[in-house]
């Protein structure tokens, strides 16, 4: 069984300061993908940033880079300069490479100062 | 093009009523998948489609709960005999194909409807 576990529920940063969101994970499927999801108050679910199991380099996507360490099964979200607009609730998910379903983490909300 | 669409975006419900909610994917896509998203909680995976067979249920949590998917397009998602703990964000997504077909196979996901079962 897949599982993901998100230890922030909420964190607080500082407009255009760094942040990094836990994402930890348990599976035993030897090929998968982790994703990052941002949910704004809205609900809708915006893709942020794919990583799979074997890329040997951690993705990025603008400001969004995912800090994947392979051998302590964590995928943090890293949001650079982070924006008031950044702010959100934020899933962690995976899914095996070659199953369908995606398994969601609790999620971390994120509220951006100015 | 137009993305996933769901319908209605909210519903309120008495307990003991049936609901019926709907989801339009984005035109080519294969895949369909039901989630749910109770109050601050994390999303919580239902039902997968491919084409309009479902080879995965094994998230619908009872029996009361049905879902369909009719010309590889429109889902329907029925919860017969509401109850409270039924109220929540029922959110439908999307996808090109085959799990692991292409890099991302990349989950599209529509707005959602908000169920309120009184």
């Amino acid at each position: 069984a897949q599982k993901i576990t998100q230890t922030q529920p909420g964190m607080f940063v500082q407009e255009k300061e760094a942040v990094t969101l836990d994402c930890t994970y348990d599976t035993s499927d030897p090929s998968y993908g982790l994703f990052w999801y941002k949910q704004p108050s809205s609900g809708e679910m915006i893709f942020l940033i794919y990583q799979g199991s074997y890329d040997q380099q951690n993705a990025t996507e603008g400001r969004y880079s995912l800090n994947f360490q392979k051998a302590r099964k964590s995928a943090n979200l890293v949001i650079s300069a982070s924006q008031l607009g950044d702010s959100a609730m934020y899933f962690c998910a995976m899914r095996a490479e070659y199953g369908n379903k995606l398994v969601f983490g609790a999620g971390t909300i994120l509220r951006v100062k100015s | 093009g137009a993305g996933v669409s769901q319908s209605p975006s909210n519903k309120v419900t008495e307990k003991g009523k049936d609901v019926e909610l709907r989801c339009d994917p984005i035109s080519g896509h294969t895949a369909l998948y039901w989630y749910r998203q109770s109050l601050g909680q994390g999303l919580e995976f239902l039902i997968y489609f491919q084409g309009n067979s479902a080879p995965d249920k094994s998230g619908l949590p009872s029996d009361r709960f049905s879902a369909e998917r009719t010309g590889g397009s429109v889902s329907t998602l029925t919860i017969q005999r509401t109850q409270q703990e039924d109220s929540a964000v029922y959110l439908c997504a999307s996808s090109q194909g085959l799990a692991g077909a292409g890099r991302y196979n990349e989950q599209f996901f529509g707005p959602g409807t908000r169920l309120t079962v009184l």
